[in-house]
């Protein structure tokens, strides 16, 4: 079983969709998790921290299950500059360094 | 502003040439991370370096360098031992178990 998996998707969805990724990790152990997104030939950027208890920012919900290891991300009234590729990323405790879903390409169409 | 900054943005090498990425920050992380990613592919780790002279090999260290003398800097060598050098390499840097931060990315293309 791979460390992160992700649906690659492509997800094409209308302006104001809502829409949701999953992302299961392998290491029960993981402590820290994340969403990054990454644009065209771009660098990945923080989108969200996930807790433990979920959390919201805007538009956009995250939401951790421990003892199912996966993670997800729903995205409400998608606009078009939400298209982009959705990566979930996993810090397993005292390795110091993340593991990198593939990503999961969201496009959004008017 | 605080941040990363990869030089530079494109890198052209010829074959049986060492070159070397540059990747400085003075957000004063800890850790710094190098990364290779190909077209539709994730980011496959190549080295990373969590305090000053002392850096660990990641999933794909073959083939590549790199040094931590300095806590902003942390260079990345592509050596010709790299037969496959052609990707987009991005270096971060973080404080442990914290969010990394991304410089902007080189490209590296074989002439």
């Amino acid at each position: 079983r791979k460390e992160v998996e992700q649906d690659p998707g492509p997800f094409n969805v209308p302006e104001g969709a809502t829409v949701a990724f999953n992302c299961t990790y392998s290491n029960s152990a993981s402590q820290s998790f994340f969403w990054y997104r990454q644009d065209c030939r771009k660098e990945p950027k923080l989108l969200m921290s996930v807790y433990s208890s979920g959390n919201e920012d805007g538009r956009f919900t995250a939401q951790l299950n421990r003892a199912s290891q996966y993670i997800s991300l729903l995205i409400r009234d998608s606009k078009l500059s939400d298209s982009a590729t959705y990566l979930c990323v996993v810090n397993s405790w005292g390795q110091g360094n993340l593991i990198f879903g593939k990503g999961t390409k969201l496009s959004v169409k008017p | 502003d605080g941040g990363i900054t990869q030089s530079p943005k494109y890198l052209f090498r010829k074959e049986g040439q060492n070159v070397t990425l540059s990747c400085e920050q003075n957000l004063n992380h800890d850790a710094m991370y190098w990364y290779r990613q190909d077209p539709g592919q994730g980011l496959r780790l190549i080295y990373y370096s969590q305090i000053v002279n002392d850096f660990q090999k990641g999933d794909i260290a073959e083939g590549y360098s790199v040094s931590r003398e300095k806590k902003e800097s942390f260079p990345l060598t592509v050596t010709s031992a790299q037969k496959n050098p052609t990707a987009f390499y991005l270096c971060a840097s973080s404080t442990p178990n914290q969010p990394q931060h991304f410089g902007d990315g080189t490209r590296l293309s074989i002439l």
